[in-house]
């Protein structure tokens, strides 16, 4: 069965960087992009960006350009999101999802098909 | 950017009731670019529907989804217990490239 599994939550005070992990299992790794996408506390969700596990290409929302950096070891069947100069705002949970691309009677099909079980960031001094 | 705008932003409803949710963007969205997922507190959200009206694997046929253009709406059509949850619309986009969520409509029990 697919899983993403999470690395723990992590403590950072402001300006510092925080690296999250997202090891896949159940499926071929690099048969799937893989998305970031955070929620802050009582807040909705936002999308951060996307990787490709087999170029390791990425995609960022304009919002994390300049901050946020994905990679990804297909060795480990792991993908990572890196955001740097936290500040408060950053504490959320962020969650990895396995995006699902289909294309079916000339339409194209995008969606989050299987999520990780989050990792909550907090950003404080 | 395309906006999604949930509403009503609560419902109040009981068990077996009827449940009408509904997402309406800024612009004209491709039915097949329009997904919803269902999050309850200190999970993870959990994919519902995609391409507007296609029930993900697992999914009870209570759960339905409909619309075009810039008007979707979900449906669930007698409320258990454990519908009640926040329930999220999302579209992709692709110039630039852009996965956009609604704000969120918490259902809950009244």
């Amino acid at each position: 069965q697919v899983q993403l599994v999470q690395s723990g939550a992590e403590v950072k005070k402001p300006g510092a960087s925080v690296k999250v992990s997202c090891k896949a299992s159940g499926y071929t790794f690099t048969s799937y992009y893989m998305h970031w996408v955070r929620q802050a506390p009582g807040q909705g969700l936002e999308w951060m960006g996307i990787i490709n596990p087999s170029g390791g290409s990425t995609s960022y929302a304009q919002k994390f350009q300049g901050r946020v950096t994905m990679t990804r070891d297909t060795s480990t069947s792991t993908v990572y999101m890196e955001l740097s100069s936290l500040r408060s705002e950053d504490t959320a949970v962020y969650y990895c999802a396995r995006g699902e691309t289909y294309y079916y009677d000339s339409s194209g099909y995008y969606f989050f098909d299987y999520w990780g079980q989050g990792t909550l960031v907090t950003v404080s001094s | 950017e395309i906006v999604l705008t949930q509403s009503p932003g609560t419902l109040s409803l009981s068990p077996g009731e009827r449940a009408t949710l509904s997402c309406r963007a800024s612009q004209s969205v491709s039915s097949s670019y329009l997904a919803w997922y269902q999050q309850k507190p200190g999970q993870a959200p959990r994919l519902l529907i995609y391409g507007a009206s296609s029930r993900a694997t697992g999914i009870p046929d209570r759960f339905s989804g409909s619309g075009s253009g810039t008007d979707f709406t979900l449906t669930i059509s007698r409320l258990e217990p454990e519908d009640f949850a926040v329930y999220y619309c999302q579209q992709y986009g692709s110039s630039p490239l852009m996965y956009t969520f609604g704000q969120g409509t918490k259902l809950e029990i009244k």
